[in-house]
């Protein structure tokens, strides 16, 4: 899988828009962008992923660049309850236990204050 | 709805004693299932993984060792705990054919070994 490199630490206020960016500049064409999330002392959990195309859902936005070396997820309105580390990470689409993994770096630790 | 069960939810053991976490999922047949670790101020590993009953791949060498004896019942043990083996164990799931190939965590294991 390509490796990502996220900032260790961000802040955001309360009710403004979270920005946390992701380089992957080794991504293959084959592999998608996946951003997952982990409140503290919780498993992770799924947010969004995309492979060229932006995204949104009820959870979050996801931009990725035009040649998709980076990516940026987006939290439009974040609250209290969206502090946790995200994690950007690359990985095939595909059948097969292995394509199924998921290698998580350390993250972006996403303060939101009041 | 599909669920994910961990036991115990705390462990603390002491230095050479076996271990064996459990870990069943609810609402879904023939899933994949993954073993994570989480050691302190440290990201996810991947321990093992399995696309069937009694398929166990692992990802590192540890002195651990993973057993799935039901199609939806994963186990991790270990016949003689190290200090190194502390930290937050986390099993999770994946279906197969999911569009989103998306893996559910359950609750984790914070297991100390003293």
């Amino acid at each position: 899988d390509a490796k990502t490199t996220q900032p260790p630490s961000m802040d955001c206020a309360e009710g403004r828009a979270a920005n946390l960016p992701c380089n992957h500049s080794t991504i293959s064409g084959n592999e998608y962008v996946y951003w997952y999330r982990q409140i503290h002392s919780q498993g992770p959990q799924y947010i969004i992923h995309g492979l060229k195309n932006n995204e949104t859902n009820e959870m979050a936005s996801l931009i990725i660049t035009e040649d998709r070396k980076s990516s940026t997820l987006i939290l439009p309105h974040a609250t209290l309850r969206d502090t946790a580390v995200y994690y950007c990470i690359v990985r095939v689409l595909g059948s097969g236990g292995s394509n199924y993994k998921l290698t998580f770096g350390k993250g972006t630790l996403l303060t939101v204050n009041p | 709805s599909q669920t994910i069960h961990q036991w115990p939810a705390t462990l603390v053991q002491p230095v050479g004693s076996p271990l064996s976490l459990e870990c069943t999922v609810e609402g879904t047949s023939n899933p994949n299932l993954y073993w994570y670790r989480q050691a302190a101020g440290r990201g996810l590993q991947l321990l093992f993984y399995s696309v069937g009953i009694g398929q166990i791949s692992s990802e590192v060498p540890q002195n651990l060792s993973a057993s799935r004896p039901q199609d939806r019942q994963f186990i991790l043990s270990s016949k003689k705990l190290l200090l190194s083996d502390s930290g937050f164990y986390l099993c999770a799931w994946s279906g197969r054919g999911s569009l989103r190939n998306e893996q559910f965590f359950g609750p984790g294991t914070r297991l100390t070994v003293l």
